[in-house]
């Protein structure tokens, strides 16, 4: 069975921390991707990468950044939290041929005070 | 960038069938319809995925008329647990760089009655 999988589904942090989201795909996809989702605002895309080191922004990528140094782990970096990141985040992996099939999951759900 | 639009909620029996239009006006030539099904507290899950006329899989159906401005995900039969937000999304299905186009809207709240 197919999975991504997300450091943790929990996460409280204090603002001006740095915060890292690791994201684990064992499906041996070439891209991967980074959402945060919000009440009335749906998935909105940071970040993605369609290979090692490759990255390209998303719709949101202020304030964030990423990280792919392996194929199968893709890292979501909050340099200095703000309360504002607050929200439920996604990462998600495809294989080369479809964007659009992607495989998702579970989610972190990140407060920052 | 093909935008959609959705009703952004649904109401339905138990043992009905569903079907959730999406238009997509300025869908692109090499653009696919894909459609996604997302539970509380879940990732979405990828339901299915059609270009054009009819695609049907184990869990729903996907109607694409010729002119493909608009799409129709069919859910038969619908039960308690089909009570989730559906996203139609359209968007170049291949990889590399600066070709990612695909943007998930607000999505359709579908609660199922009994």
């Amino acid at each position: 069975d197919v999975k991504v999988t997300q450091s943790s589904r929990y996460l409280v942090k204090r603002t001006g921390e740095k915060v890292f989201l690791e994201c684990v795909q064992d499906m041996d996809h070439e891209n991967m991707f980074w959402y945060r989702q919000d009440p009335g605002l749906g998935l909105r895309l940071i970040y993605f990468s369609y290979d090692v080191k490759m990255k390209e922004k998303g719709d949101i990528p202020e304030g964030y950044s990423v990280s792919r140094e392996k194929k199968e782990r893709f890292s979501l970096i909050l340099e200095s939290a703000s309360t504002n990141q607050t929200s439920m985040y996604l990462c998600a992996s495809s294989s080369s041929g479809s964007y659009n099939e992607q495989f998702f999951g579970p989610g972190t759900r990140l407060t920052v005070l | 960038l093909a935008k959609t639009t959705q009703p952004i909620s649904m109401d339905s029996y138990e043992g009905q069938e569903v079907n959730i239009t999406c238009s997509h006006n300025n869908i692109a030539t090499n653009d696919y319809i894909t459609w996604y099904q997302q539970f509380p507290s879940q990732g979405p899950r990828f339901i299915i995925q059609g270009y054009k006329t009819k695609v049907t899989n184990e869990v729903a159906s996907l109607f694409i008329p010729a002119d493909r401005k608009s799409s129709t995900l069919s859910l038969p039969r619908v039960s308690l647990s089909d009570t989730a937000v559906y996203y139609c999304l359209v968007g170049k299905s291949y990889s590399g760089a600066g070709s990612y186009q695909l943007t998930f809207g607000k999505g359709t709240k579908l609660s199922v009655i009994p």
